[in-house]
This record gives structure tokens, sequence and C-alpha cells, in this order.
């Protein structure tokens, strides 16, 4: 079974600066997908950014990045010029990409905190 | 953007009585419809998957006679918590996923149910 991991239960980030949130996985799997998705206080389920494990470029969305790390397994999330509006719960996700593979693994989640 | 309502947004029931839960894909057919639960401060867990006309897919540990799924057709899923109990508190969310261009492949949530059994 796969698992996801997430080691920082919480970080915090000056307003403007960046941070990097920490999520690895464990898979026998070659094909998946990654995601990032953001629950702010309303605890809507937003997709921030997704990686499909075959393609070795980073995902890019915006303000977001990720650093893909395939042999690591390894998943991290940065957020650049942090907002206010950053601050949420963080949950790093697995999917296989199998066709009957569809359900996500979340992982424990990292709780964001931004400085005004 | 593809849109996932849930209805009710909260509810309060009292223990024994039945709860039903609507999870409706409002502009796409939801040919996959999951039911996640999760407990404050922890992540989501998955309960269920069902799919359009076929009986749901419990996780390990997920009583299916307390937690009733149908997925009659490709808009609505309900989740029927039977006899709740305060256990059985938590924050519902559903997610549905398509089969059009735009939305196979991507998963779609929807805002959430709060049940609170007294």
């Amino acid at each position: 079974a796969q698992t996801v991991t997430q080691s920082q239960p919480e970080m915090s980030v000056q307003e403007a600066e960046t941070v990097t949130l920490s999520c690895t996985y464990d898979t026998s799997e070659s094909d998946y997908y990654l995601f990032w998705y953001k629950q702010p206080p309303s605890r809507q389920m937003i997709l921030v950014i997704r990686q499909e494990a075959y393609k070795q470029q980073n995902a890019t969305e915006n303000r977001f990045s990720v650093n893909f790390q395939k042999a690591a397994k390894s998943f991290s999330l940065k957020i650049s010029d942090s907002q206010l509006g950053d601050a949420a719960m963080y949950f790093c996700a697995y999917r296989s990409a199998k066709s009957s593979g569809d359900k996500l693994t979340f992982g424990t989640g990292t709780r964001l905190a931004v400085r005004p | 953007g593809a849109v996932v309502s849930q209805h009710p947004s909260r509810v309060i029931c009292k223990s024994g009585t039945s709860v039903k839960i609507e999870c409706r894909s409002l502009d796409f057919q939801a040919t996959t419809m999951f039911w996640y639960r999760q407990f404050p401060k922890q992540s989501l867990m998955l309960m269920a998957t069902s799919n359009e006309g076929s009986k749901a897919t419990y996780e390990q540990g997920v009583e299916k006679d307390k937690f009733l799924i149908n997925h009659a057709s490709l808009t609505l899923s309900t989740l029927t918590v039977a006899s709740a109990h305060p256990e059985d508190s938590s924050f519902y969310i559903c997610c549905a996923m398509g089969s059009t261009a735009i939305t196979t492949d991507t998963q779609y949530f929807g805002p959430g149910t709060r049940l609170t059994v007294l």
C-alpha cells in the first residue's frame, strides 16, 4: 500500500518570504500522480498543484512550485512571496495512475501560518 | 470550472437518528464519487468509492451497513449515516471525478458537511 508522509506538522513564514513544505511517499509503482491540496479555515479542499510522475519537469503554478525527486520519492512544495491568504492546512496526496487506482492517499498535513 | 455541492453544510441530530448527506456535481457528470471523513486536526480518510449504478466499494474498517452510499445518477451521490451515535460526529467530504476531457483525471471536492450527534 502507498503511504504519504508529511514530517512538518506546523510551519511559519513571514509575509513575502518563501517557505518549503516537505512530503515523502512510498510506492512500488512507477506511474502515478502527486498533488498538493490546500484546506483553508472554510474546510474547502483546493487543488494547488499536481505532478505526473512520468514528467521530469517540476510543475509550477504562479507562486507555487514543486521539487519532485522521483528516485528519492520526495515531493516538496515551495511557496514564494507568501501572502496572508496562503495560511491554511496543506496536504500532500498520492494517486495511482492505474485505471482502478483513482483514490487519493493523503499525508497528515502541514499547518502553515503566515506572519504579517 | 467543475463545481461540487454538498447539502447540508451542517447537521445536528440526536443519537439514534439517521442522517442523509447529498453530494452533487453541478456542471459535469461524475462517474466516480469518493466519500472522505475528517476528524478535527487530522487528515482525510477515504471511506468508500462509488461508481454510478454500481455498489460502493468500502475501505477496510468502514461499516457498510452504517454508512450507506448510493450513486444512482451521474450527478448525485448520497451518504446516509444510519442510527448515528456521538462517535460518528465528524466532517464528511465528498469528491467527484468526471469522464469528460476536462473533468476526467481530476477530482473536485465538495465543501463538506459537519455532523454533530448529541
